[in-house]
């Protein structure tokens, strides 16, 4: 049973135009929800994260929405810039479990022209 | 200040040997975490370990241990290795009562 979803595999975006991200979820457990980026035979590179509390956090080019009724979640990057061309790993945790285990998406590998 | 350390970066083993990996969390960080990825399942979470004790386990065989230091450095185990076990490991560090967890660069391990 696959508890985050990540739907689209690839992405492919123009240098400077918006790259959104998409993420679902089925735990309705789930308190806290993180974006992750990574590169081949590197770990991944925490982007941001949100809490479920919120509806919207930003951290300069990224956004991250979350729609806590429709158990979904996105990245917008604004510009994209050749150097966003990475995997992107959404993950959720139950904060209140304090087991600390996050449940991945499979990725989105996003490809910015320039 | 430095981040999540692991070591070594790369190792090849044969099936039915067995390999420890450490990792080495960012200073002030107790929790660590480890995970494994594959091609086919992703990440999964394998353990996670605070004060030297395991909190959480996730559906791995017994082959598969750890451990914590007072120093909050940690160690997997792997005996018996098998031909799936080849993969990326990586380890994560985070201040409990945050939740956001900072990962190493992984150990890229290869059994044949």
């Amino acid at each position: 049973d696959q508890q985050v979803k990540q739907n689209s595999p690839s992405l492919s975006v123009q240098e400077g135009r918006i790259s959104i991200l998409n993420c679902d979820y089925t735990n309705s457990m789930f308190d806290y929800f993180l974006w992750y980026k990574k590169y081949p035979a590197e770990g991944p590179t925490f982007l941001i994260s949100i809490s479920s509390i919120k509806d919207k956090n930003e951290d300069g080019r990224f956004t991250v929405f979350l729609n806590k009724s429709a158990k979904h979640l996105s990245l917008h990057i604004v510009p994209s810039q050749p150097g966003d061309s990475a995997v992107y790993f959404c993950a959720a945790s139950d904060v209140s479990s304090n087991t600390g285990k996050l449940i991945f998406g499979q990725g989105t590998t996003l490809q910015v022209k320039p | 200040k430095a981040g999540v350390t692991q070591t070594p970066r790369y190792l090849i083993k044969t099936r039915g040997q067995q390999v420890t990996l450490s990792c080495s969390p960012i200073s002030g960080h107790r929790s660590v975490s480890w995970y494994q990825q594959t091609p086919g399942q992703g990440l999964q979470f394998l353990f996670e370990y605070f004060s030297e004790t395991q909190r959480n386990k996730g559906n791995f065989p017994g082959r598969f241990s750890g451990r914590q230091f007072s120093n909050s450095r940690s160690e997997m185990n792997v005996s018996t290795l098998e031909l799936g076990d080849s993969a990326l490991y990586l380890c994560a560090s985070s201040i409990p009562t945050a939740d956001t967890q900072y990962f190493g660069p992984g150990t890229r391990l290869t059994v044949l």
